[in-house]
């Protein structure tokens, strides 16, 4: 199997707070690991993309200084959304490939609501 | 730049009822296409991946087939259970995905 988990499921924080979410690959190695957001009934928009080891690559308009990824491990990636506004309530995704290049496997979602 | 459309948006079916999703594609430089399927307020679940015109998969009531232009995903007499949101990807040749909206399936008993 190719299984990816989350943490947390679901978090309410304050705004100005800085929030943190974990994506692990349980099952296999994940070299490049990518972080989606999505808005209700629509798709998911890329975020970022990290390799194990090295900074993350931002797509355009993405804040990188807001949206802090650490991918440490073949094993783990975080998102840490720092100085949280309303308007960052979403739902953020995480997915994990062997390769780049090969097949994404989703974690089940993050929902953030910042008051 | 790369442009996923699907369709119809939302698709009713009754139970037994086989259909078709439409995922209609331009890309630059296919690298594969993929189905997921995503329940609500969880992550996409991976289906299928098809590289080439012509390819086709399958797994139990579905079946994924690929031409130049468009995808399409057959459900074969659909159960309850198949509701779901079906999302269609393209993945170029920098290796990222880019998504269409999905179509969500609604089968009734």
């Amino acid at each position: 199997g190719a299984v990816v988990s989350q943490h947390p499921s679901r978090v309410i924080c304050k705004s100005g707070t800085s929030v943190k979410i974990e994506c692990r690959s349980l099952d296999f190695q994940a070299t490049t690991m990518f972080w989606y957001r999505q808005f209700p009934k629509q798709s998911l928009m890329l975020m970022a993309t990290s390799n194990e080891g090295s900074k993350a690559t931002y797509e355009q308009g993405v804040e990188k200084d807001k949206f802090l990824i650490n991918h440490a491990s073949l094993t783990l990636s975080t998102l840490t959304v720092t100085s949280a506004h309303p308007e960052d309530s979403s739902f953020y995704i995480c997915s994990a490939s062997r390769a780049v290049q090969e097949t994404q496997y989703f974690g089940p979602g993050t929902r953030l609501l910042v008051l | 730049e790369d442009q996923v459309t699907q369709s119809p948006e939302a698709l009713r079916l009754q139970e037994g009822e086989s259909s078709s999703l439409n995922c209609s594609y331009t890309v630059s430089g296919l690298r594969g296409l993929f189905w997921y399927r995503q329940d609500p307020g969880k992550g996409p679940e991976f289906l299928f991946t098809l590289y080439s015109a012509g390819e086709e998969k399958e797994k139990e009531r579905l079946k994924a087939t690929l031409t130049k232009k468009e995808s399409f995903l057959h459900i074969t007499a659909p159960k309850p259970e198949d509701s779901a949101t079906y999302l269609c990807a393209v993945q170029a040749t920098n290796s990222k995905l880019t998504f269409g909206k999905g179509i969500t399936l609604s089968v009734r008993p």
